[in-house]
C-alpha cells in the first residue's frame, strides 16, 4: 500500500484559486471513482470535503471541487479564504478493499 | 447529532499492548461500517482497519497485520481496537470514523472523532 503522492505545499492569495493534485496508479486512484479529499485544521479532526471524485457532502462549500484524470485527481480551491489555510488529504479506495493516504499538502494563503 | 468518541489512549512501554474505544451516538451504529485511522506527530494520516456493519469482514493495513485487531459491539454502539506488540513508531492521535450511510457512497468517512493519543515510550 504505497502512500499517493502530493505536493507538501501550495499557497496562493485571497480570491484566488488553488489545484493540489494526487497521484497514484490504476490499482487505486486511476482504477475506481473512489477517491476522496479531507481537510484538517491544526489540532482538529479530519473533515471530508469531496467523495467519490467530484462529490460534495451537504454543508461543504462549492468553492471546493475535485476531478481526476488518468491516475491523478485534483481539488480546486476557488475563492480562497483565510479560514482555507489547512492542511488537505486525498485518499483512494483500493482493489483490495484498502485504503491509501497522500502525504497531505499544507495550504498557505498570503 | 452523530458523535464518536475515542478513549484508552496513554503510555505504555514498546512492546506491551493497549485497546482503544469508540462510543458511537446519534445513529443507528450497528447498520454502518466503521474505522481506525492514525496520524502520527507532525506526519499525515494513515488508514488503520475497517470492520463491516456485522463485523464479518475485516481489513487491516499490510503493515499492521498481526498486531492490530478490530472488534465492534453493536448492542453497546462501539469499536474497538486492541495493539499488540507496540513500538514507538505507532505513537500516534488514533481517530475512528463511520463510513457513510449504506448504499451512498464508497471508500470515504463522514464522520469523525476528536482522536486519542498512543504514546509508546520507555
Amino acid at each position: 500500500q504505497s502512500a499517493l503522492t502530493q505536493p507538501a505545499s501550495v499557497s496562493g492569495s485571497p480570491g484566488q484559486s488553488i489545484t493540489i493534485s494526487c497521484t497514484g496508479t490504476s490499482s487505486d486512484v486511476g482504477g475506481y471513482k473512489y477517491v476522496s479529499w479531507y481537510q484538517q485544521h491544526p489540532g482538529k479532526a479530519p473533515r471530508l470535503l469531496i467523495y467519490e471524485v467530484s462529490n460534495r457532502p451537504s454543508g461543504v462549500s462549492n468553492r471546493f471541487s475535485g476531478s481526476k484524470s488518468g491516475n491523478t485527481a485534483s481539488l480546486t480551491v476557488s475563492g480562497l479564504q483565510a479560514e482555507d489555510e489547512a492542511d488537505y488529504y486525498c485518499s483512494a479506495y483500493t482493489r483490495t478493499s484498502t485504503v491509501v493516504f497522500g502525504g497531505g499538502t499544507r495550504l498557505t494563503v498570503l | 447529532e452523530v458523535q464518536l468518541v475515542e478513549s484508552g489512549g496513554g503510555l505504555v512501554r514498546p512492546g506491551g499492548s493497549l485497546s482503544l474505544s469508540c462510543a458511537a451516538s446519534g445513529f443507528s451504529f450497528s447498520t454502518y461500517s466503521m474505522n481506525w485511522f492514525r496520524q502520527a506527530p507532525g506526519k499525515g494520516l494513515e488508514w488503520v482497519s475497517s470492520i463491516s456493519s456485522s463485523g464479518s469482514y475485516i481489513y487491516y493495513a499490510d503493515s499492521l497485520k498481526g498486531r492490530f485487531t478490530i472488534s465492534r459491539d453493536n448492542a453497546k454502539n462501539s469499536l474497538y481496537l486492541h495493539m499488540n506488540s507496540l513500538r514507538a513508531e505507532d505513537t500516534a492521535v488514533y481517530y475512528c470514523a463511520r463510513d457513510p450511510p449504506p448504499v451512498t457512497a464508497i471508500g470515504c468517512f463522514d464522520y469523525w472523532g476528536q482522536g486519542t493519543l498512543v504514546t509508546v515510550s520507555s
